[in-house]
């Protein structure tokens, strides 16, 4: 398998449940970000690791929670979710923060509901 | 990193050439151009790059105009798979944190 996977494709969620996306990158690469993308607005970071080290967390609600246990994966834990929070959350991964250039590879995302 | 101005929306007939603007007037000469494109309900993706020469690849080319304050992301022949939203990006040279999307451009191309 190559490039970035996101599981599950689809997710639908009650307020009160507890879920996880999972991203899985295939290349190598060292950093690795979550994006929320809300109907017609555009992308919005929310978490960024490198070297499984969190780097940046732009002001996301605790319910919430990333996890990076190595460079290749890395997980959403959600929890309490509103149904505001419905969304696309795609995950990406580039080669490493500190080169000048840094391309991002993005996965196809999970396509979240929150009933 | 500098912002930029892109139209809202482009039609473009299928096997035509798509030019797509973009307007980045404050940007500095350590920042870089980037298109990503994102079709719809999938993750976005990288098209080319450029500093301040023209640049091109299997995808499409990227004419920066000599005060780098405008580029046009070329599609020599656009097919209807080329219907998607098309990001201008600025961003500095080893600033590897992220992308700052705005609301791109929708190309729809017709048949």
């Amino acid at each position: 398998e190559t490039g970035v996977t996101q599981t599950p494709r689809h997710l639908v969620m009650g307020m009160t449940n507890k879920k996880s996306l999972k991203c899985e990158q295939h290349l190598g690469h060292n950093a690795m970000y979550w994006y929320k993308q809300s109907a017609k607005k555009p992308l919005e970071l929310m978490f960024v690791y490198s070297l499984e080290e969190r780097v940046e967390n732009n002001s996301v609600p605790s319910r919430f929670s990333p996890e990076c246990p190595n460079s290749s994966h890395l997980f959403l834990h959600l929890h309490t979710l509103q149904p505001e929070d419905s969304a696309l959350y795609l995950c990406a991964s580039s080669q490493d923060m500190n080169i000048p250039y840094n391309e991002q590879f993005f996965g196809p995302g999970t396509r979240l509901t929150v009933l | 990193d500098a912002k930029t101005t892109q139209p809202t929306s482009m039609d473009c007939a299928e096997g035509r050439a798509a030019n797509l603007p973009c307007n980045h007037s404050t940007i500095s000469g350590n920042e870089y151009v980037y298109w990503y494109r994102q079709i719809h309900s999938q993750g976005p993706q990288y098209i080319i790059h450029g500093l301040k020469n023209n640049e091109t690849n299997e995808m499409a080319s990227l004419i920066i105009t000599e005060d780098r304050k405008s580029s046009t992301l070329i599609l020599p022949h656009a097919t209807l798979r080329d219907t998607a939203v098309y990001y201008c990006i600025v961003r500095v040279s080893g600033s590897a944190r992220q992308l700052t999307f705005g609301s791109g451009t929708q190309l729809t191309v017709l048949p």
